[in-house]
C-alpha cells in the first residue's frame, strides 16, 4: 500500500525559506522508474507542477522557479524533501507531494499540506 | 508552455453521458492524463497516457484523443462523480489545465 505524507512549517514569513518534507511507505525510490514530485495548488485554483526527482538522483525542475527551487531525496529514511527560497504571498497553497511514474503521471498523491505565507 | 485549456463548468444529470475536453496549445502526443478531485481532497488518478484505466476506476470512465485534443467520458454519470476534473500533459514541461467542475442538477 502506497501512502504519502507531507510536513511543513505551516505558515512562514515573506523572503524565508519554505522547507518540505514528503515521507513515503509501499515502494522505494531506489527502485529503477521510480519518482516522486511536488506541485502545489492555491486555494481554489488549478495545480501547479513544481519538481521531481527520479531514483537515479535525475531532477527536473519548473522552469519558471527554477532559481528558487531544490528537490533531493534520504533514499534509506523514504524521504523527499523540496525547498523554496525567498517565499512570497504567491507562493501560498497546498502542496502535494507525489509518487510520478515513468509516463509523468501522478498515480499517488499525498493528502497534501497547507502553507501561508504572511507578513 | 504548454497550455491546456479546459470548459470551466457543466452540469448534467445522473444516468447521462458527459465529455469533458482538453485542448492542448500543442502537440501532446498521448502522453494525457486526467484526475479526478472532490472537494478538500488530492487528486485521483482516473486516466493515463490518454485512454487507459487506472486500476481500481470505474470502466464508467474512459478517454480519447491525441495530438492537441483529448476527451474524458463518464458514461453513466453517477452522483459522487460530482467534482473537479482536470488534464495534465507530460509530453513537455508538465501542465495541468484548469479544470472543469462537474455539477449534478
Amino acid at each position: 500500500q502506497v501512502t504519502l505524507k507531507e510536513s511543513g512549517p505551516g505558515i512562514l514569513q515573506p523572503s524565508q525559506t519554505l522547507s518540505l518534507t514528503c515521507t513515503f511507505s509501499g515502494f522505494s525510490l531506489s527502485t529503477y522508474g521510480m519518482g516522486v514530485g511536488w506541485i502545489r495548488q492555491p486555494s481554489g485554483k488549478g495545480l501547479e507542477w513544481l519538481a521531481n526527482i527520479w531514483w537515479d538522483d535525475d531532477k527536473y525542475y519548473n522552469p519558471s522557479l527554477k532559481n528558487r527551487l531544490t528537490i533531493s531525496k534520504d533514499t534509506s529514511n523514504n524521504q523527499a524533501f523540496l525547498k523554496i527560497t525567498n517565499v512570497d504571498t504567491a507562493d501560498t497553497a497546498t502542496y502535494y507531494c507525489a509518487r510520478i511514474d515513468p509516463l509523468l503521471s501522478v498515480d499517488y498523491w499525498g493528502q497534501g499540506v497547507m502553507v501561508t505565507v504572511s507578513s | 508552455d504548454t497550455v491546456l485549456t479546459q470548459s470551466p463548468a457543466l452540469a448534467v444529470s445522473p444516468g447521462e453521458r458527459v465529455t469533458i475536453s482538453c485542448r492542448a496549445s500543442e502537440s501532446v502526443s498521448t502522453r494525457m492524463h486526467w484526475y479526478q478531485q472532490k472537494p478538500g481532497q488530492q487528486p485521483k488518478l482516473l486516466i493515463y497516457g490518454a485512454s487507459n484505466l487506472e486500476s481500481g476506476v470505474p470502466a464508467r470512465f474512459s478517454g480519447s484523443g491525441s495530438g492537441t485534443d483529448f476527451t474524458l467520458t463518464i458514461d453513466p454519470v453517477e452522483a459522487n462523480d460530482t467534482a473537479t476534473y482536470f488534464c495534465q500533459q507530460s509530453w513537455n514541461d508538465p501542465t495541468f489545465g484548469g479544470g472543469t467542475k462537474l455539477e449534478l442538477k
